[in-house]
């Protein structure tokens, strides 16, 4: 089946800094892909979806100004946590329909902020 | 209207039981309906999807039962194994007017007891 990666699978980082999670379709082209956030023993949260050579559309109550999107070709979508503080730890899933109505999910990025 | 209702929020089955979890919504305009598998620290995996136009998909050891009057679906895995031990997600989407974005189930942590 399709596979969708992510890089980095772990990230420590100090507060105030930001990060860039890359979310790629390894063998299938997205012109749309989806990114989750999902806290420990919850269920998936979509934050917005990524289109390519578009703006992003993000979900009510998610600050589009710290959590940047970048579509900027048909397999790499990059989401950037902008000034990150310890509230912004999470597990991050992105993922890309495939062929047919099937949605394929990366391995997912554990952000820590210290 | 857009949540999709899960239960039981987790489930101990005994190595060879029958696993069955069940799942609500209210959208009548959702048309595709798949259910994920997550291990810890992973992201979903796609277990199985139904459209409503039948009301029964099996793949292996893992059903999916359809009652679109009751707006009601539910995920049967039989012969359930300590391997099978994950949190299951069901899923729910509209995809004439959303595309392939899925609105999720809160999960179920599957313990299979060998």
């Amino acid at each position: 089946g399709a596979v969708v990666s992510q890089h980095p699978s772990r990230v420590i980082c100090k507060s105030g800094t930001s990060v860039k999670i890359e979310c790629r379709s390894l063998d299938f082209q997205a012109t749309t892909m989806f990114w989750y956030r999902q806290f420990p023993k919850q269920s998936l949260m979509l934050m917005a979806t990524s289109n390519e050579g578009s703006k992003a559309t993000y979900e009510q109550g998610v600050e589009k100004d710290k959590f940047l999107i970048n579509h900027a070709s048909l397999t790499l979508s990059t989401l950037t946590v902008t000034s990150a503080h310890p509230e912004d730890s999470s597990f991050y899933i992105c993922s890309a329909p495939g062929a047919g109505d099937t949605q394929y999910f990366g391995p997912g990025t554990r952000l820590t902020v210290l | 209207q857009q949540q999709v209702k899960q239960s039981p929020q987790s489930l101990i089955v005994q190595k060879g039981g029958i696993s069955i979890i069940n799942c609500a919504y209210e959208n009548t305009a959702f048309d595709y309906f798949p259910w994920y598998q997550q291990f810890p620290g992973k992201g979903p995996a796609l277990l199985i999807a139904i459209r409503p136009d039948v009301s029964e998909k099996k793949e292996g050891r893992f059903t999916i039962s359809f009652n679109k009057s009751a707006k009601q679906f539910s995920l049967h895995i039989m012969d359930s194994q300590p391997g099978d031990s994950a949190t299951y997600f069901c899923a729910a989407s509209d995809l004439q007017f959303y595309g392939n974005k899925l609105v999720f189930g809160a999960g179920t942590i599957l313990r299979v007891k060998s």
